[in-house]
């Protein structure tokens, strides 16, 4: 079954550094984003992408927060200078085809991102 | 703007007794509604989705979802739960726009402890 993946799993930074989070989505869908789960708090919203541009963001996704679909199989998401307040869980979504299915987000793993 | 609550932070169950996990939502149309379930240090799993016809709705592992647009909730149940249902649970809620990425807007969700 086709299923969205995520590297790395665990990612450990120190403030003001860069990271790039990598999710290969499932390969016939068209639509992307990436969710945010602070340890025990709900998931949230911060950026969806389609047709190669930035659909919606939410207020987290600020300018240190870039993301990117490099070739026909990565999307990418970027911070460029990690704050202590980033480390959470970032889940990568996808979802399918217009009229069929592109409302049924599938989850990956998740990378645990931890900023020291 | 769109909202989901879930007033049960955590809930108890005995092993083999039902189950239901209450969702209220706030949506301005007629919305699509999901139930995902995560585990411990896992992904998102979806159980269930509404998209509109009839409003009980079948998922996985043998869990069912109703939506009920009078009080605006899509509680989720199972007549009989297992050790291994024990998780969290999040409601969610998407914009129902076609031909775009639409978020999904979460719950906080409740945690699920089943005991023996």
């Amino acid at each position: 079954e086709p299923e969205v993946t995520q590297t790395p799993s665990h990612q450990v930074t120190q403030m003001g550094q860069e990271v790039i989070l990598r999710c290969v989505p499932i390969s016939n869908h068209l639509y992307f984003y990436w969710y945010r789960q602070i340890l025990g708090q709900k998931v949230e919203f911060l950026v969806s992408f389609y047709n190669n541009e930035i659909s919606e963001k939410s207020e987290i996704f600020d300018d240190q927060f870039s993301v990117e679909r490099p070739d026909g199989s990565n999307f990418t998401l970027k911070i460029r200078s990690t704050k202590l307040e980033d480390s959470a869980m970032y889940f990568c979504a996808s979802s399918g085809l217009a009229g069929q299915g592109e409302y049924e987000q599938y989850f990956g793993p998740g990378t645990r991102l931890t900023v020291t | 703007a769109q909202s989901v609550t879930q007033p049960d932070i955590h809930i108890t169950v005995s092993e083999g007794a039902s189950l239901e996990l209450r969702c209220n939502y706030s949506y301005g149309a007629t919305p699509y509604l999901f139930w995902y379930v995560q585990s411990p240090g896992q992904g998102l799993q979806l159980l269930l989705k509404y998209f509109s016809g009839d409003t009980l709705v079948q998922g996985i592992k043998g869990f069912e979802a109703e939506f009920k647009r009078s009080q605006s909730s899509f509680n989720l149940r199972k007549p009989s739960v297992h050790w291994s249902d024990a998780a969290e649970y999040f409601c969610a809620v998407g914009a129902t726009l076609t031909g775009t990425a639409s978020k999904l807007t979460f719950g906080t969700g409740t945690r699920l402890q089943v005991t023996l």
